[in-house]
């Protein structure tokens, strides 16, 4: 049990066009999912906190505008990836929260983005 | 602000070794301690976590990790390591204050490489 997804794992963009990453809690409702970013030898750098039904919270420094995060429903989080540029090219890693508890994240398996 | 600690970027070990890697925090209350570990091209998974009672705690795959809070420590351990050990290993730190429920801290993580 547990298993989170996440779609595309891989994804090529151009300049200035968005890319929409999902995730989804494939056996489990998770009204907290969690939306991480990381660098190569660096650790997970959390952008931000999905909330089924209300607006995620972002940490400092991470543009809501551009990184615009929906949690529609219990099994669903998705993250766009607005006017994207070189510099955002990296690994996205989202996690979820079981809606019976607070104990444990499970994440995804990423999503390798590359803005060209 | 909170912050996690792990002291070794790379450890190279040759099989059947011990490891310990080490794991520091930065609160001084209420604290819930995990060790992620990520396979290459893999998620992260969970090791092993530790929320109260016996500070010694065993996870997955024979590891186990000690909880010693005046050190502010949560050290990864393992008697025999093996070459499908080779993995990036991740501590993380959730703590009762905040306002994001469930939020993790994490470490910059730890490269192990086991030769065979």
């Amino acid at each position: 049990g547990a298993v989170v997804s996440q779609h595309p794992s891989r994804v090529i963009c151009k300049s200035g066009t968005s890319v929409k990453i999902e995730c989804r809690s494939l056996d489990f409702q998770a009204t907290t999912m969690f939306w991480y970013r990381q660098f190569p030898k660096k650790s997970l750098m959390l952008m931000a906190t999905s909330n089924e039904g209300s607006k995620a919270t972002y940490e400092q420094g991470v543009e809501k505008d551009k990184f615009l995060i929906n949690h529609a429903s219990l099994t669903l989080s998705t993250l766009t990836v607005t006017s994207a540029h070189p510099e955002d090219s990296s690994f996205y890693i989202c996690s979820a929260l079981s809606r019976r508890g607070t104990d444990t994240q499970y994440f995804g398996p990423g999503t390798r983005l590359t803005v060209l | 602000a909170q912050s996690v600690s792990q002291h070794n970027h790379h450890v190279i070990l040759s099989e059947a070794a011990s490891l310990e890697l080490g794991c520091n925090y930065s609160y001084g209350g209420t604290v819930n301690l995990f060790w992620y570990v990520q396979y290459p091209g893999q998620h992260l998974q969970l090791l092993l976590k530790y929320f109260s009672g016996d500070p010694l705690v065993k996870g997955i795959k024979g590891f186990e990790a000690e909880f010693i809070k005046s050190k502010f420590s949560f050290n990864l351990r393992k008697p025999s390591v093996q070459w499908s050990d080779t993995a990036e290993y991740f501590c993380a730190v959730r703590t009762d204050r905040g306002s994001t429920l469930g939020r993790l801290y994490f470490g910059r993580g730890t490269q192990l490489t086991v030769w065979p």
